[in-house]
């Protein structure tokens, strides 16, 4: 079965550091470009990042450039979301999806994982 | 970055008849490539989005052939043929031309 399930959610006060996971299976993760996307609280969806299969090309949304990084671990199927410097917008549900090579769309999405930044 | 604009934010539907939602980029859409880079996903409350079309118009994998997508540079439209309980949600439409991706701001799909 295809799938994509998220971990790492919880709550952290303002400043803070969160990392999310992302385990993969059913699927060739490492020839596959994956994604962070959000959504805040009764909010519409946000894309946050993209990363190249092999890991080498990464890119942000302006409003999380210089405090997310992403890895991706392809021995280990695994996607990475290191969250710094946190604040309260960027409470949200975020979603790991992967990137459906020569359609460049999103077509498996996991469950999400739940980031709440408060103090 | 590109602008998606969706309309209507909410469309009451009876059961069996046809809906159709509007998404405008403020930019053409056209990849150097040529490829046109605009997908539809659905959303049911407390769910991930769920892919429905990409490419404009390409279905995807299970997705009914009541759902169709169209239109190019600028401007795009999902139809319903016939809505079903078990659309009802929120619709969105997404842009992966160019980064960052955007999305728009949602269309709910309800019935009356």
């Amino acid at each position: 079965e295809v799938q994509l399930v998220e971990s790492g959610g919880g709550l952290v006060q303002p400043g803070g550091s969160l990392r999310l996971s992302c385990i993969a299976s059913g699927f060739d993760f490492t020839n596959s470009w994956m994604n962070w996307v959000r959504q805040a609280p009764g909010k519409g969806l946000q894309w946050v990042a993209n990363i190249k299969p092999d890991g080498s090309e990464i890119k942000f949304v302006d409003s999380v450039k210089g405090r997310f990084t992403v890895s991706k671990d392809n021995a280990g199927n695994s996607l990475h979301l290191q969250m710094n410097s946190l604040r309260a917008e960027d409470t949200a549900v975020y979603y790991c999806g992967r990137g459906l090579s020569g359609y460049n769309t999103v077509d498996i999405w996991g469950q999400g994982a739940m980031v709440t930044v408060s103090s | 970055d590109i602008v998606m604009t969706q309309t209507p934010l909410s469309s009451p539907v009876t059961l069996g008849q046809p809906a159709s939602i509007s998404c405008r980029s403020s930019q053409s859409l056209v990849h150097s490539n040529g490829n046109t880079y605009l997908s539809w996903l659905h959303q049911r409350p407390g769910q991930p989005p769920r892919l429905l079309i990409s490419k404009v118009f390409n279905r995807f994998s299970g997705v009914p052939d009541r759902f169709s997508g169209s239109g190019a540079g600028t401007d795009f439209t999902l139809k319903i043929s016939g809505v079903e309980a078990e659309d009802v949600g929120i619709y969105y439409c997404m842009q992966t031309t160019q980064f960052p991706y955007t999305f728009g701001g949602g269309t709910k799909v309800e019935i009356k």
